[in-house]
C-alpha cells in the first residue's frame, strides 16, 4: 500500500506558483520523500527528493515541516507542459518505490 | 547520465504468444531492477524486484511464472511475458537503481497490446 495521500487533481494557469500537498502521517525515521513526474504514456521522471526542512533545484521546490507528516512541492511559474501526474513517494533507501494514485495537473493558458 | 532504455517501445502480438522486453541501463550498472505495469488512467503497480545474479522477488498477486524475469547482468533485465492474453495488454515500465542510493531510474516504458 502506498504510504501517501494526495489530491486527486489540480487546475492552475500559465504563470502561476503551484503548490501540491502530500499527507505521509506514518513516515519512518528512514524514509525520503521524492516527487516524479510522468507524461501519458512516459516513463515518471524524478523531480526533486528530500529529508527534512526544505530542497530547491532548477525545476522544484520541496518543503518539509519539522514533523515530516507531510511535503509539499512547489512548482514556479508554471507552463502549458507542465500539465503531467506528480506522484509523492515515501521510502528507504534501498526499497522499491510503491506509487500511490498521484496528483493530476492540469495548466490552462 | 542515469539513463534507463527499453526496447520495443511498443509491441502488437496475438494471443497465446510470449513477448520479451528489455530494460537496459545505459551508464551506470544497476545492482536491482524494478518492474511497473500501469493500466489506462491508473497508477504504477510494482510486478517484481530483480538483483542481478539472483531470482527475482514478486509481488503478490503477480504470477512468477507467467511474467519471467531475467537480471543477468548488472545492465540488463528482461521480462518476458509468457501465453500473453488480451488482459496482459498493458504499460511496462522498468527502473533501475545504483545500490544503497535513493533515486530510481525509470525508462521510457513498452506499451503491450495482446489481440
Amino acid at each position: 500500500l502506498a504510504k501517501t495521500t494526495q489530491p486527486i487533481s489540480m487546475d492552475s494557469y500559465e504563470g502561476q506558483e503551484v503548490n501540491i500537498t502530500c499527507s505521509h502521517n506514518n513516515i519512518a525515521t528512514n524514509d525520503y520523500i521524492t516527487w516524479y513526474q510522468q507524461f501519458p504514456s512516459q516513463g515518471p521522471r524524478f523531480i526533486i527528493q528530500g529529508y527534512k526542512t526544505k530542497v530547491t533545484n532548477e525545476v522544484a521546490s520541496l518543503f518539509i515541516p519539522a514533523d515530516r507528516k507531510s511535503s509539499t512541492l512547489s512548482l514556479p511559474r508554471v507552463s502549458l507542459s507542465d500539465t503531467a501526474v506528480y506522484y509523492c513517494l515515501v521510502s528507504q533507501a534501498g526499497t522499491a518505490l510503491i506509487f500511490g494514485k498521484g496528483t493530476t495537473l492540469s495548466v490552462s493558458s | 547520465g542515469a539513463v534507463v532504455s527499453q526496447h520495443p517501445s511498443r509491441v502488437i502480438c496475438k494471443s497465446g504468444t510470449s513477448v520479451k522486453i528489455e530494460c537496459r541501463s545505459l551508464d551506470f550498472q544497476a545492482t536491482t531492477m524494478f518492474w511497473y505495469r500501469q493500466f489506462p488512467k491508473q497508477s504504477l503497480m510494482l510486478m517484481a524486484t530483480s538483483n542481478e545474479g539472483s531470482k527475482a522477488t514478486y509481488e503478490q498477486g503477480v504470477e512468477k511464472d507467467k511474467f519471467l524475469i531475467n537480471h543477468a547482468s548488472l545492465t540488463l533485465s528482461t521480462l518476458t511475458v509468457t501465453s500473453a492474453h488480451p488482459e496482459d495488454s498493458s504499460f511496462y515500465i522498468c527502473s533501475a537503481r545504483v545500490g544503497g542510493y535513493n533515486e530510481q531510474f525509470f525508462g521510457p516504458g513498452t506499451r503491450l497490446t495482446v489481440l
